[in-house]
């Protein structure tokens, strides 16, 4: 079975560019998560999708954070303008869905994108 | 708001070693709480998931407790190996309404010496 794909591994950008993460979560997985985690933390909750419908960002900066997930699969998160203070590594992570997880299903993470701001 | 911690931040054992490591939360309406491993540059791996209405899980060498009441968990290693270096995560599900997500601690680097 595959895994959580994320891509690119690796981003080295200047502070104001703007820069795009893709995740393609496993096949058939409803509920789509994007993590930040800096280092030394552990990793926060930025948004959560239920398909393609939003079920939580309240911790996501919208005013330089976007992320979409229009087909209900894989899903993009977006930051522009970037700042020194959003270097970290930006997890996605996937599950059947949030009922099963608080079931008892496991959430499945991918190897993560790993940003530096200069 | 629910917090997690966790503590050491950092340890260091000998090879053969048992351990425990601590994690607390301070609201206790949780569904369950989720251990996870991350060895450097990978993401997080599942290790054990606790319900609220259960006191513990075991898989191989690793036990997890959890005490709701007191919002404490522990996971105990048995017999360490120098494979067990990695980040243990302990993660709360909130029983907020909409939103169950998890809510992380900041981890204990393991290092296990040969």
């Amino acid at each position: 079975e595959a895994g959580v794909a994320q891509s690119p591994r690796y981003k080295i950008i200047e502070k104001r560019q703007s820069v795009a993460f893709w995740c393609n979560p496993i096949s058939g997985h409803a509920t789509l998560y994007w993590y930040q985690q800096i280092l030394g933390q552990g990793p926060k909750l930025l948004i959560q999708f239920q398909n393609n419908g939003v079920v939580d960002d309240s911790q996501l900066p919208k005013d330089r954070f976007s992320a979409e997930r229009l087909k209900g699969v894989d899903s993009t998160l977006k930051i522009q303008p970037a700042k020194l203070e959003d270097s970290a590594v930006y997890l996605c992570a996937s599950s059947l869905g949030s009922y099963w997880e608080v079931a008892g299903n496991t959430i499945y993470f991918g190897e993560g994108s790993w940003l530096t701001v200069v | 708001k629910q917090e997690v911690t966790q503590i050491p931040a950092a340890l260091s054992v000998p090879e053969g070693e048992n351990l425990v490591l601590n994690c607390s939360f301070t609201d206790s309406a949780i569904y369950n709480l989720q251990w996870f491993r991350q060895d450097p540059g990978k993401g997080l791996t599942s290790l054990l998931l606790i319900q609220s209405s259960q006191r513990e899980q075991t898989s191989g060498r690793l036990n997890a407790s959890l005490d709701k009441s007191s919002g404490r968990s522990t996971l105990y290693i048995a017999a360490s190996q120098p494979g067990d270096s990695a980040t243990y995560l302990c993660a709360v599900r909130r029983v907020d309404t909409g939103r169950r997500a998890l809510t992380f601690g900041s981890g204990t680097r393991l290092q296990v010496q040969p």
